[in-house]
């Protein structure tokens, strides 16, 4: 696609429950970030990819959070057991991956509500 | 611990003057700097880089950015505000090394533009 595309645009569930967030990347793009954007606190880095190397999970804050990257293309953010502090815009990012290269582009993200 | 820092929360400047939005950082060696600008329910978009060479980087919609490595600062500046400039920007910093080519964020500065 032209952009990188997230979905739900937004979510909104019940304390406890699991959520799941996509992230469609920019076709080729090897690199894939997961970052939160929570009010006042900037943007959290969570996670990221880089083709088939393992993933850099040092962002993760907790092990309720985890993440998945499908034929090194579409991700999935997964949430378990979500807890109030959860909610957050939770935004997606795509590079090209190449030496030299820094064009991350962002999608437009997914506001989650835990209520 | 390395880190971006954006004083100020809110910058408030009247239209037709100039504006700037502080940003210093605190990472080893020489890393990459990144403006970043956030319109209201949608993702970050690129606005302007610095990697190497002349410290004054000009990037979209007529922003500029001076890199000044004895103060480690990356100001984000603008000859003449515009109230269509009102929005959330973001510093960022890619440090070099390390293994990973995350970007690390600011908390955001508000950019409020009156008429």
């Amino acid at each position: 696609g032209a952009g990188v595309s997230q979905s739900p645009s937004n979510k909104v569930t019940e304390k406890g429950k699991d959520v799941e967030l996509r992230c469609d990347p920019i076709s080729g793009h090897t690199a894939l970030y997961w970052y939160r954007q929570s009010l006042g606190q900037g943007l959290e880095f969570l996670i990221y990819f880089q083709g088939n190397s393992a993933p850099d999970k040092s962002g993760l804050p907790s092990d309720r959070f985890s993440a998945e990257r499908t034929g090194g293309s579409v991700s999935t953010l997964t949430i378990q057991r979500t807890q109030q502090e959860d909610s957050a815009v939770y935004l997606c990012a795509s590079r090209p991956g190449g030496q030299g290269d820094y064009g991350y582009t962002f999608g437009s993200g997914t506001r989650l509500t835990v209520v | 611990a390395q880190s971006v820092a954006q004083p100020e929360d809110q910058v408030n400047v009247a239209e037709g003057n100039p504006l700037t939005v502080k940003c210093t950082y605190s990472v080893s060696g020489n890393p990459y700097l990144f403006w970043y600008v956030q319109y209201p329910n949608r993702g970050l978009q690129f606005l302007l880089k610095y990697i190497t060479g002349d410290n004054l980087v000009k990037g979209s919609y007529g922003f500029e950015a001076e890199f000044n490595k004895s103060q480690t600062s990356f100001h984000l500046k603008k000859p003449s505000a515009l109230v269509s400039d009102s929005a959330l920007y973001f510093c960022a910093v890619r440090p070099l090394g390390g293994g990973t080519d995350k970007l690390i964020f600011g908390t955001g500065t508000r950019l409020q533009v009156f008429p």
